[in-house]
């Protein structure tokens, strides 16, 4: 079964520029959620979408959004880039939405966003 | 809102060594607690994780974590340590109800196993 990708694994923007992340979640898995991670702040939740609807966000600026498309694909889209934006951006994969299952988030190898 | 300490930066063990990585969380009701670890340049791998029943549980490569839930606490441990275990380890935390799958991480130990 293949594990949860992401795509482009490196990517480097100019400030002001835009960027589009893409996660295919592991085949059969609804959840898909974001996560951002700096040396500074650590790893800080983005969103979560499931069935096409963000069902969760984090606390980022409305330059971040994301959707997800029927086959659970996610993108997510930093617009205005800045130079603190630079990070690994994590995406993981659940099956559900909770709802009391404790089943454990997959994570994909991530993307390396540099902006210059 | 819930939250999750690790208090150790990093954690230095020599090879052969019980390990210990230690973690405590605050949420609201119930929690699922998981561990995660991250090799360089790699996306996080689960380790473990604790949803009800036994408070010790086991988990991939000899790691094991109890959960005590009068100290809110789930620490990691490894009887014998490997120098391959070197990497950053995270706890996170998810109540069992409300907030999704939404997880809230700790700031990570780096394990470091010496020969």
């Amino acid at each position: 079964k293949a594990g949860v990708t992401q795509t482009p694994r490196y990517l480097i923007k100019t400030r002001g520029q835009q960027v589009t992340l893409s996660c295919s979640p592991i085949s059969g898995h609804r959840s898909v959620s974001w996560y951002q991670q700096t040396p500074g702040q650590g790893l800080q939740f983005l969103f979560e979408y499931f069935s096409e609807t963000q069902r969760n966000k984090g606390n980022f600026p409305g330059r971040f959004s994301g959707r997800q498309f029927s086959n659970s694909r996610s993108e997510m889209n930093v617009s205005t880039l800045e130079l603190g934006d630079s990070a690994l951006y994590l995406c993981a994969s659940s099956p559900y939405l909770s709802g009391g299952s404790g089943t454990e988030a997959f994570f994909g190898q991530g993307t390396r966003l540099t902006v210059v | 809102a819930q939250s999750v300490a690790q208090p150790e930066d990093q954690v230095n063990v020599a090879e052969g060594n019980p390990l210990t990585v230690k973690c405590t969380y605050s949420v609201s009701g119930n929690p699922y607690l998981f561990w995660y670890v991250q090799y360089p340049n790699r996306g996080l791998q689960f380790l473990l994780k604790y949803i009800t029943g036994d408070n010790l549980v086991k988990g991939s490569y000899g790691f094991e974590a109890e959960f005590n839930k009068s100290q809110t606490s789930f620490h990691l441990k490894k009887p014998s340590a490997l120098v391959s275990d070197s990497a950053l380890y995270f706890c996170a935390v998810r109540p069992v109800t409300g907030g999704g799958n939404k997880l809230t991480f700790g700031t990570g130990t780096q394990l470091k196993v010496e020969l």
